[in-house]
């Protein structure tokens, strides 16, 4: 119940197309769905994220889509550019100290 | 504004040798603050955290502890490396309040051979 799984491990997209990471959760109580972008050698970076009383929050060429029926929710990098070649973490906090996260989607992004 | 530094950044160690990690956090006081480390393939493992001087909490039993002697310092230790031990560990630090937004380090990078 306090797992998130992250699909797909790892994803190639062309610059200029949309890249799309999947995540679902099973624990109602999380309540705040946030993205962690790591860069090789370097520690995550909060990207964006949201809660469940929204559908969908946006900044700039990034989306998360928030399902609260399903337990799903999603990052969508609109018009990928090289630079985004990272991995991508979603997770899930309830509150507490324990932030659960997924297990990571390596994204490379085709010039 | 705040900043967190991890040191070493690299490390290679022998099997049944002693470690030190350190992280240290400037610009804010009393943060939260955690190890995490990081398996290829797999996502971030809550290893500890720590509320305060001394206050250690520990998320999953293993060869490792950690102590927090300063504020803003906060220290992974072992006394005997094991091979399962190597990984990516990363300090992290949240504000005290809402500890939903994590602050990660850069990252110690432990090869134990």
């Amino acid at each position: 119940q306090q797992q998130v799984k992250q699909s797909p491990q790892s994803l190639i997209v062309q610059k200029g197309g949309i890249s799309i990471i999947n995540c679902a959760y099973e624990n109602t109580a999380f309540d705040y769905f946030p993205w962690y972008q790591q860069f090789p050698g370097k520690g995550p970076a909060l990207l964006i994220a949201i809660r469940p009383d929204v559908s969908e929050k946006k900044e700039g060429r990034f989306t998360i889509s928030f399902n609260k029926s399903a337990k799903q929710f999603s990052l969508h990098i609109m018009d990928s550019q090289p630079g985004d070649s990272a991995t991508y973490f979603c997770a899930a906090y309830t509150g507490g100290f324990k932030t659960i996260f997924g297990a990571g989607t390596r994204l490379f992004v085709k010039a | 504004s705040q900043t967190i530094h991890q040191w070493p950044a690299t490390l290679v160690q022998p099997v049944g040798s002693p470690l030190s990690l350190e992280c240290t956090v400037e610009g804010t006081s009393n943060p939260n603050l955690y190890w995490y480390r990081q398996a290829a393939g797999r996502g971030l493992q809550l290893l500890f955290y720590s509320v305060g001087i001394g206050q250690i909490s520990s998320e999953v039993p293993q060869n490792l502890s950690a102590s927090r002697p300063q504020d803003r310092q906060f220290i992974l230790s072992s006394k005997k490396l094991l091979l399962s031990d190597s990984g990516f560990y990363l300090c992290a630090w949240t504000r005290g309040k809402t500890n939903e937004k994590l602050f990660f380090g850069s990252g110690t990078q432990l090869s134990v051979l």
